[in-house]
Parts: structure tokens; sequence; C-alpha cells
């Protein structure tokens, strides 16, 4: 099956400060998702990008699918953007193949 | 729009006892419903998916003797955990996608503890 594997897997910073996340997978996919999850466990969808840039806010994402990798950038950190950041791909129909993620803390 | 509630947010039980989980789409038809399994500070493991009428596909080392799901309409799924262990004990999340959509929106998840 599909590897998703994501880096870095924690990341401290400075409210305020810059931040790219990665996710490479080693296989080709029809779509993938960015997730927040929160510290209550909820997961909030942040990006539905198999490939192309998307931008919403302070956050914005690329998927190169060529390449097997996506990014998301997180601009202007602020302390309720901790919590944990998925890519989830898809391998067939619908089944979701979920990264390793990223554990962000952001200190003000 | 595509919001997807799970009840309960929180269950203690027993060994040995059984305990249902729901999970709804409240506005829109979920065409199929996915039930995935947290452990603390790991990934999301997707353990079945089901269609609305048809059986669940499990995924390999899931025992669908102990996790019982049915997806009787469209915006309802139960996941049952049958003969509850503490090993069972885990973060329980579903997602639901439906027709014409292309992204899995999430429940808030429910906390299964087994005493």
């Amino acid at each position: 099956g599909i590897q998703v594997e994501q880096s870095p897997p924690d990341l401290i910073l400075q409210e305020g400060a810059n931040s790219t996340l990665r996710c490479n997978f080693s296989d080709s996919v029809n779509n993938l998702q960015w997730f927040h999850q929160n510290p209550w466990g909820q997961l909030i969808n942040l990006f539905y990008i198999p490939s192309g840039t998307k931008q919403n806010g302070r956050l914005s994402a690329t998927t190169v699918a060529t390449e097997r990798y996506s990014l998301l950038y997180i601009s202007s950190s602020q302390t309720t953007d901790s919590g944990v950041y998925f890519c989830a791909v898809e391998e067939g129909t619908y089944k979701y193949i979920f990264g390793t993620g990223t554990r962000l803390k952001v200190l003000a | 729009g595509a919001v997807v509630s799970q009840h309960p947010s929180r269950v203690i039980c027993k060994s040995g006892t059984s305990v249902k989980i729901e999970c709804r789409s409240l506005d829109f038809q979920a065409t199929t419903m996915f039930w995935y399994r947290q452990f603390p500070k790991q990934s999301l493991m997707l353990m079945a998916t089901s269609n609305e009428g048809s059986k669940a596909t499990y995924e390999q080392g899931v025992e669908k003797d102990k996790f019982l799901i049915n997806h009787a309409s469209l915006t309802l799924s139960t996941l049952t955990v049958t003969s509850a262990h503490p090993e069972d004990s885990s973060f329980y999340i579903c997602s639901a996608t439906g027709t014409g959509r292309y992204e899995q929106y999430f429940g808030p998840g429910t906390r299964l503890t087994v005493t």
C-alpha cells in the first residue's frame, strides 16, 4: 500500500513565525487532503488539493503530484494553530491513508 | 455544510460489555462512511468502509465480529464494539462522504475507555 510520511514530526514556533510542513507519498494518488486535529481531537478540513496551489487566509498548500509531495504553509502563526496536522491520500476509491502527522506547538 | 456528528463523545464501560457509537451526517446524504481508530499520539488507522445498505468492508487485521458496523440509512452509521476489553480503549472517529463530494468530513470522535 501507499506510504505517507510527514516532516517534521514535531515543530515549535514563536507566535508570528512562518512554517512549512511536508507530506511525501510513495505512489501516485487521485486525491489529497490536509487536516488540522485540534487538542480535543476534532479533525478540521483545511484543503482538498490533489494538485496545484490553494490559499485560505494565512494557510496555503501546494501539491506536486508528479513528484509525490505536498506542502502546507502556515504564515504568521497563532497559538490557535497548535495541534497536529495530517495529510491523507486516497488509495483506490475513497480509502484514505493518513500520514504520520506533524505536531505543532505555537508559543505566545 | 458537511457536518458530521458522533455520539457519545466519551464512554466508559466495563470489560465484557458492548458499546455502540453513532455517526450521523447532519446536512448531506452520506453514501459512504468510514470508521477510524486513533491511539494516543499516533495517526488515524482506517478500520472499515461502509456503504448505505451494504455490508462493511473491513481492513486487514480488523475483527469484523468484534467491531460491528451498520450503515442502515444515508445519514447514520453505527459501530458496536462487542465484548469490549481494555485493549479496545481508543479514540474512534467516523467520517463521511457523499455523492459528488470528493472530500471526507470527520466527526468529533468518541473516546472509549474499557475498565
